[in-house]
């Protein structure tokens, strides 16, 4: 079975510093793995995603995230926090079944971004 | 492209009438997927279609909620009859899946409040 785990519900930076945020994931076959962006009263955009092939992957507005099989790691980060980078993130993993395949999503961090 | 569309952006009812909740998905997409997040829930996936037939509906949460997809451009979420704790937002995304899932494109969501 597939699954997805954001280790922080909340996490808080100033500008100017780096951003860390964290996912897990367990899957019984190479997964694809996704961050999603939620601005206040949007829906999801796409940041990033990791098909299998480079392990560090960029993404748009200088976030990037790296594949790590070993640890079942793809933690998402950015070396310098800007004020609208506050949202809610999403990590997001690939899932099989009989009649095919879908997306689960963790449970989101929400980034608070201070001044 | 327009992107995903969904209509309408807000409704408001009340309890015990009928909803529905309309998505237009991108063209050339196979695959669409309708979630509900709340704040206690978080994002929901509710159903998801590929190639215009319902692979997945465990997400529904009762019979109160249908969902078809009569072509490849449109899409209906409906509740019927509505309660209050169907109030959330609504999102259709919308995806080409050949394989392997890939990214999902999101609508700007529908706010549904059931009085």
């Amino acid at each position: 079975a597939q699954s997805v785990t954001q280790l922080d519900s909340h996490v808080s930076v100033s500008e100017g510093t780096p951003v860390l945020l964290r996912c897990n994931y367990s899957s019984s076959y190479s997964p694809s793995l996704f961050w999603y962006v939620q601005h206040p009263n949007k829906g999801l955009q796409l940041l990033l995603k990791y098909t299998s092939a480079a392990t560090l992957v960029k993404g748009i507005n200088g976030f990037e995230a790296e594949f790590k099989k070993s640890e079942t790691s793809f933690h998402l980060t950015k070396p310098s926090a800007h004020m609208s980078d506050a949202a809610e993130y999403f990590c997001v993993v690939t899932t099989v079944n009989q009649a095919g395949t879908a997306l689960i999503f963790g449970k989101g961090t929400t980034l608070s971004v201070s001044s | 492209d327009a992107g995903v569309i969904q209509s309408p952006r807000h409704e408001v009812t009340e309890m015990g009438q009928e909803v529905t909740l309309r998505c237009k998905p991108i063209s050339g997409h196979n695959s669409l997927f309708w979630y509900r997040q709340t704040m206690m829930r978080g994002l929901e996936l509710l159903i998801y279609f590929n190639n215009n037939v319902p692979i997945d509906d465990s997400g529904m949460p009762e019979d109160r909620f249908s969902a078809k997809m009569p072509n490849a451009s449109f899409s209906t979420l409906k509740i019927q009859p509505s309660e209050p704790r169907d109030s959330a937002v609504y999102f259709c995304a919308s995806s080409f899946i050949l394989g392997q899932a890939n990214e999902q494109f999101f609508g700007p969501g529908t706010r549904l409040t059931v009085l």
